[in-house]
């Protein structure tokens, strides 16, 4: 069966620190990938995504992604966050042709002024 | 385009009562999902519609659970005599059939708590 893992329940990081948030999978087909971003008392919001080619991809507000096939990996960065960016990520995949996703726990992010 | 919307963002009912919450998806899209999340958990995969067709169901919809989107529009969630396990965070995405059908847009949720 398909699994994502999020290895961090929470990450707490100085303002303008970099971060990384971590994410595997276990898939034996191709898929694809997601990260989505949670605001306190928001939708679900979809920060960037894998599909094919590159293995660096950028997404919304300043973060990127990459994808490390070997290692079954797709880690979130970004090199220097902001207060604004508390909130909770989410690493997704999908692999069939329903496109359901499947989802890790969850990394909320805190950000210590 | 006013994105997916739900309805009622919140619900309190008491055990054995039956609820129902209602989804809008993007106008132009042909797919719908259902999720539950509890809480420090991410979302579960409840159902799926392409237009009107129920497609897929997930083990966790229970027989009490049961989801209808008349004429490939808006959708529906009931849960019948709620438990307290069934609160939770429900939501609701939907996503083109062409182009981008891998890129769900998610709605507000609905939040349910059963006392």
């Amino acid at each position: 069966a398909q699994s994502v893992t999020q290895l961090d329940s929470q990450v707490p990081v100085f303002e303008e620190a970099p971060v990384e948030l971590r994410c595997n999978y276990s898939s034996s087909v191709s898929v694809y990938l997601f990260w989505y971003v949670q605001y306190p008392n928001q939708g679900l919001q979809l920060l960037l995504k894998y599909l094919s080619g590159s293995t660096l991809v950028k997404g919304i507000n300043g973060f990127e992604a990459e994808f490390n096939k070997s290692q079954t990996s797709f880690h979130l960065r970004k090199p220097s966050v902001h207060i604004s960016d508390t909130a909770e990520y989410f690493c997704a995949v999908t692999m069939d042709s329903n496109y359901q996703l499947i989802w890790g726990a969850g990394t909320k992010l805190i950000i210590k002024p | 385009d006013t994105g997916v919307s739900q309805n009622p963002r919140h619900k309190i009912t008491k055990r054995g009562q039956n609820v129902t919450f209602r989804c809008d998806p993007i106008s132009e899209h042909n797919r719908l999902y259902w999720y539950r999340q509890t809480l420090g958990q991410g979302p579960e995969f409840l159902t799926y519609f392409q237009n009107e067709a129920q497609l897929e169901k997930s083990r966790l919809l229970s027989d009490r659970f049961s989801a209808e989107r008349p004429k490939g529009s808006f959708s529906t969630l009931e849960i019948q005599r709620t438990e307290q396990g069934d609160s939770a965070m429900y939501l609701c995405a939907s996503s083109p059939s062409r182009g981008t059908p891998y890129e769900q847009y998610f709605g507000p949720g609905t939040r349910l708590t059963v006392t």
